[in-house]
């Protein structure tokens, strides 16, 4: 296994246009995660799912933005109508229940 | 004020130094996790501890829970160690998300 994979790994869209990333967890990994980084800053949570079911979301996560993982495989993250704001770096992680969380490259997303 | 705070928030050391980066957390948890971040993104997990200590070749992590403090510590540092450091946690309080700190960047000069 190669470990957390995502994609795109660079995103630049403009204002407006809607963008959708994926993120293929560890296969054996029941537990994924989303977090946004701001330059500068940590990482901060956005949600998460046990398999398929999304168990929570954070109040960062606007009625925009949706996260499906429909097989309790990969993962998509979609932004609707895109901010400036909305510019940072989308990480996703795996774990295998609350063990070690594995992170992915990251989707650098630039809103012009 | 952030639930996790790292200090110092930027750190330039000389080649082969010993080198500490603090994280204090407020509340009780689970786990503490210690992660690199090199320019690009990536994250690393580097440990994830509970109690004590963990030595991973030149990196250590301690962690003391009664005063709700860990420290990483990098000896013999290399300019290959310049990073992002961060510290996360995870606890009852927070549901089973990290919450980070702000990170601490270092540079080790050659």
């Amino acid at each position: 296994d190669t470990g957390v994979s995502q994609d795109p790994r660079h995103k630049i869209t403009k204002r407006g246009q809607n963008v959708t990333f994926r993120c293929d967890p560890i296969s054996e990994h029941n537990r994924l995660y989303w977090y946004r980084q701001t330059l500068g800053q940590g990482p901060e949570f956005l949600t998460y799912f046990q398999n398929e079911a999304q168990l929570e979301k954070s109040r960062l996560l606007s009625d925009r933005f949706s996260a499906e993982r429909p097989k309790g495989s990969f993962s998509t993250l979609e932004i609707q109508r895109t901010e400036q704001g909305d510019s940072a770096m989308y990480l996703c992680a795996s774990s295998l229940w609350s063990d070690t969380q594995y992170f992915g490259p990251g989707t650098r997303l630039t809103v012009l | 004020k952030n639930e996790v705070e790292q200090s110092p928030q930027n750190l330039t050391a000389q080649e082969g130094e010993f080198i500490t980066i603090n994280c204090s957390y407020s509340v009780g948890i689970s786990a503490l996790h210690w992660l690199q971040q090199h320019p690009g993104g990536g994250i690393v997990s580097l440990f994830m501890l509970s109690s004590g200590k963990k030595k991973h070749g030149r990196l250590i992590a301690t962690i003391n829970i009664q005063e709700k403090h860990s420290s990483l510590h990098i000896t013999a540092s290399h300019p290959r160690d310049s990073a992002v450091y961060i510290c996360a946690v995870h606890g009852p309080q927070y549901g089973n998300k990290l919450v980070f700190g702000a990170g601490t960047i270092l540079r080790v000069k050659s």
